[in-house]
């Protein structure tokens, strides 16, 4: 069965550090979603993916976030610096029709 | 953003008992999704629903799309060990928002 792909799986990192997690969907899957999930709480969407072109990125804080999916198929969400708070699990999904969504593993991110 | 509240927040059953909990909104929503996620892991998707009364199973869980558009429900049976996680449901608008789960504790 077709899986999203998150790579890395964990990463612990410093305050003020680039940080860059990556997310490969599930074949054929046009939409792309980048979500944050704190501990507790639902994902909550930082950014989504229509092929190439971002279709909503209004709850993402683009003084240190950026998202890009330069060929429309694999994509690359970037920290820069990390803060204390930005500590939470990163979940990409992955959408072949935009009603129904499929989640990757998530990648853990603690900042110290 | 929009507030899905679940309920129960957290619950402890036997084995073998039923399960029942719900998600609320006070928006209209297009589709409504169910998820479980264990810890560490990415959400699962269990089930999906996309029209208003609209009742669906996949297993031992059967989820319903409230007639108001506004509600969903999700109920499990007979309930075994490997039940245990946080169940999420979500909504879709614009995009989905994702309500605060339910735990579910499942003791043998």
């Amino acid at each position: 069965e077709a899986e999203v792909a998150q790579s890395p799986r964990y990463k612990i990192t410093e305050k003020s550090q680039a940080v860059a997690f990556w997310c490969d969907p599930i074949s054929g899957h046009a939409t792309l979603y980048w979500y944050r999930q704190i501990l507790g709480q639902g994902p909550e969407l930082l950014v989504q993916f229509q092929d190439e072109s971002v279709v909503d990125d209004s709850q993402l804080p683009k003084d240190r976030f950026s998202a890009e999916r330069l060929k429309g198929v694999d994509s690359t969400l970037k920290i820069q610096p990390a803060e204390l708070g930005d500590s939470a699990m990163y979940l990409c999904a992955s959408s072949q029709n935009s009603r129904t969504q499929y989640f990757g593993p998530g990648t853990r991110l603690l900042v110290l | 953003g929009q507030q899905l509240n679940q309920s129960p927040q957290s619950m402890f059953i036997q084995e073998g008992e039923d399960v029942s909990m719900n998600c609320t909104s006070s928006s209209i929503f297009n589709t409504w999704l169910w998820y479980k996620q264990e810890p560490g892991e990415g959400p699962v998707l269990l089930i999906a629903l996309y029209k208003a009364g609209e009742l669906t199973s996949n297993g031992r869980l059967t989820a319903q799309f409230g007639i108001t558009r506004k509600d969903s429900f999700l109920n499990i049976s007979a309930s075994i060990p490997s039940d245990v996680g946080i169940y999420f449901c979500a909504g879709q608008l614009t995009q989905f928002y994702f309500g605060t789960g339910t735990s579910l504790t499942v003791i043998p």
